[in-house]
């Protein structure tokens, strides 16, 4: 149950786009098309921004998307705004029926 | 509205027992599996259980397995997390998180409970 690899962090400017990779295994983000993406502002709980690689729940702006590739799964932030500001969290299912995250990335607005 | 919230946590001794609950209130919760999941101080998220729908299944991170025992009751809307045999590393906030039926994500998170083991 080895975590999934992300960057430790990310930055750009208001109204740029950034990418965050997740990359695992084909037992978890590989193998599955249930792979999550969360955003953590600071001392709150989780928020659920992407599912099942590409859906955003109501509410969740458009400009979140998720995609995968293989083994590495990626959320792209389109026109960042100063509130997306967050940790940024990735994770899968696995073949063990367990689910596993990634280390988190922090992103920056600079 | 869908509300989980969390309680139970303190600060204990290691090798104590600690049991966390969390209750559920704005939906059907006996159509919900659900999960725990920790967050250290300071490190990011680990997922610790998660129950399905009726209890009948139950899974769990290799670090807790034997040690950590996950449950509900239904009838109080109500999810609970033994925590026996604590150890230092087990300190991290505790948060339930209701589960996305057939998407294996969570789409709800409580506000989380602190653990602390410490001697």
């Amino acid at each position: 149950q080895s975590a999934l690899t992300q960057p430790a962090s990310v930055s750009g400017s208001p109204g740029q786009s950034i990418t965050i990779s997740c990359t695992g295994t084909s037992s978890d983000v590989g193998g599955y098309n249930y792979v999550s993406w969360y955003q953590q502002h600071p001392g709150r709980a989780p928020k659920l921004i992407i599912y099942e690689v590409t859906n955003r729940p109501s509410g969740v702006p458009d400009r979140f998307s998720g995609s995968k590739s293989g083994n590495t799964a990626s959320l792209t932030v389109s026109g960042l705004q100063a509130e997306d500001e967050a940790d940024y969290y990735c994770n899968s299912h696995t073949s063990s029926g367990t689910w596993v995250f990634g280390g988190g990335t922090r992103l920056t607005v600079l | 509205q869908v509300q989980l919230v969390e309680s139970g946590g303190g600060v204990v001794q290691p090798g104590w027992s600690l049991r966390l609950s969390c209750a559920a209130s704005g939906f059907t919760f006996s159509s919900h599996a659900m999960h725990w999941v920790r967050q250290a101080p300071g490190k990011g998220l680990e997922w610790v259980a998660y129950i399905s729908y009726d209890g009948n299944y139950k899974k769990y991170v290799d670090s807790v397995e034997g040690r950590f025992s996950i449950s509900r009751d239904s009838s109080k809307s109500t999810l609970y997390l033994q925590l026996n045999s604590l150890r230092t590393e087990d300190t991290a906030v505790y948060y339930c998180a209701r589960d996305l039926s057939g998407a294996w994500t969570a789409d709800y998170w409580g506000q989380g409970t602190l653990v602390t083991v410490s001697s």
